[in-house]
């Protein structure tokens, strides 16, 4: 079956520094990549999309220049939280869109911690 | 634009009993999919079930079935012989081209 790493799982780092979160997906290639945050027993929350080779596309409200995402290859998608504060601090999850299945689902990561201090 | 509502935040049920977890949808899509998703505590999101919105018929996996009613934009899960592993927090979703977008969850709680 598909999967889809993240690395790390769990995260702290100091108020003002930058954490860079890894996604890959493992067994198959992605051109489509995306990026969700949760908090505490609420949903998940669609920060972004990530294209192969180009440009993210972000959600309303979500600030592009805190949330660097890059997708250099088709296994690889980077989400950089720069200058992190304490209100970034949350449950970070990809997922990747195989691109052979025909059913637009999505194969999630199991997600990463983030905790800011 | 599309939206999912999941009205029961709480669902109870025991050991081997049925239990069905409603959801209903909005879509402006012509072309849609929908999906039941499952986060168990170590939140692992993991697919249940999906259905093609152009299939008539209702989607089987296993012990889960759902209840498609195109019409009045209602796509129920509908788990039989429930099991203790499937207490889990329950995502209904749609998904048009692109984006998948999440209802806000319920919570099956399975007693023994």
């Amino acid at each position: 079956g598909a999967v889809v790493s993240q690395h790390p799982s769990w995260v702290i780092c100091k108020s003002g520094t930058s954490v860079k979160i890894e996604c890959r997906s493992l067994d198959f290639q992605a051109t489509t990549m995306f990026w969700y945050r949760q908090f505490p027993k609420q949903s998940l929350m669609l920060m972004a999309t990530s294209n192969e080779g180009s440009k993210a596309t972000y959600e309303q409200g979500v600030e592009k220049d805190k949330f660097l995402i890059n997708h250099a290859s088709l296994t690889l998608s980077t989400l950089t939280v720069t200058s992190a504060h304490p209100e970034d601090s949350s449950f970070y999850i990809c997922s990747a869109r195989d691109s052979r299945s025909p059913f637009h689902e999505q194969y999630f990561g199991p997600g990463t911690r983030l905790t800011v201090t | 634009a599309q939206t999912v509502t999941q009205s029961q935040p709480e669902m109870s049920v025991q050991e081997a009993e049925t239990v069905t977890l409603s959801c209903t949808y909005d879509t402006s899509e012509s072309d849609y999919y929908l999906f039941w998703y499952k986060q168990p505590p170590s939140r692992q999101m993991i697919l249940v079930i999906r259905q093609e919105a152009y299939k008539q018929q209702n989607a089987t996996e296993n012990r889960f079935s759902v209840n498609f009613q195109k019409a009045a934009k209602s796509f129920s899960l509908k788990i039989s012989d429930s099991q203790l592993g499937d207490a889990a927090m329950y995502f209904c979703a749609t998904a048009g081209f692109q984006k998948l977008v999440f209802g806000t969850g319920t919570r099956l709680l399975v007693s023994p």
